[in-house]
């Protein structure tokens, strides 16, 4: 597709369990970032990707918080023993290059609701 | 960490007002960002600014990169009701090593009344 893609939309689960977010950037774009919005505020970031290098993940919020990018394409979120605090929305967007300045493109995010 | 202040936090206008946000930061950006929202969507970019004083319209918006590098604005003219959404600002930090980071501001939530 033209735009960066996320599955699932939604996704409810319950407290404990473990939960995957799949993000599809837009094709040849190298750079891929993940963030959480809460609701009521602005995205937050957890993490970015050049190819299939992570290159920070500082934001991630804890141990219980993954993602990988093997391929340096499709990039996985995977949250451990989920607690109700990871309830959120989390949004991927993807830049074109190398140079930082250029503008990252989200995708619409997947909706997380912990029981 | 970084810090974005961004106001109005709502505004409630009638349809063919003009509208003006804005945004703060407590360090100098070199990248300046806005972006609107729509429910159950993603932030969609509407402008971006990359020097101090730019200013750059798309459609009915401008939006100015300050010269000070910590301040950016965004005026929305002749407002219609599909303009309703929440807007953000986001800026890119000059210094640090993660310029490549977005800071988000908490947004501006407009709502326009045909």
């Amino acid at each position: 597709g033209a735009g960066v893609s996320q599955s699932p939309r939604y996704k409810v689960a319950k407290r404990g369990q473990d939960v995957a977010l799949r993000c599809d950037p837009i094709s040849g774009h190298v750079s891929l970032f993940w963030y959480q919005q809460a609701l009521g505020q602005g995205p937050e970031f957890l993490t970015y990707f050049q190819n299939e290098a992570q290159l920070d993940k500082s934001g991630l919020p804890s141990d219980r918080f993954f993602a990988e990018r093997p391929e340096g394409s499709v990039s996985t979120l995977k949250i451990q023993r989920t607690q109700q605090e990871d309830s959120a929305v989390y949004l991927c967007a993807s830049s074109l290059g190398l140079i930082s300045v250029q503008p990252q493109h989200f995708g619409d995010g997947t909706r997380l609701s912990i029981l | 960490g970084q810090q974005l202040n961004q106001s109005p936090q709502s505004m409630f206008i009638q349809e063919g007002e003009d509208v003006s946000m804005n945004c703060t930061s407590s360090s100098i950006f070199n990248t300046w960002l806005w972006y609107k929202q729509d429910p159950g969507e993603g932030p969609v970019l509407l402008i971006a600014l990359y020097k101090a004083g730019e200013l750059t319209s798309n459609g009915r918006l401008t939006a100015q990169f300050g010269i000070t590098r910590k301040d950016s604005f965004l005026n929305i003219s002749a407002s219609i009701p599909s303009d309703v959404g929440i807007y953000f600002c986001a800026g890119r930090p000059i210094s640090g090593g993660s310029n490549y980071k977005l800071t988000f501001g908490k947004g501006t939530l407009l709502t326009v009344n045909p």
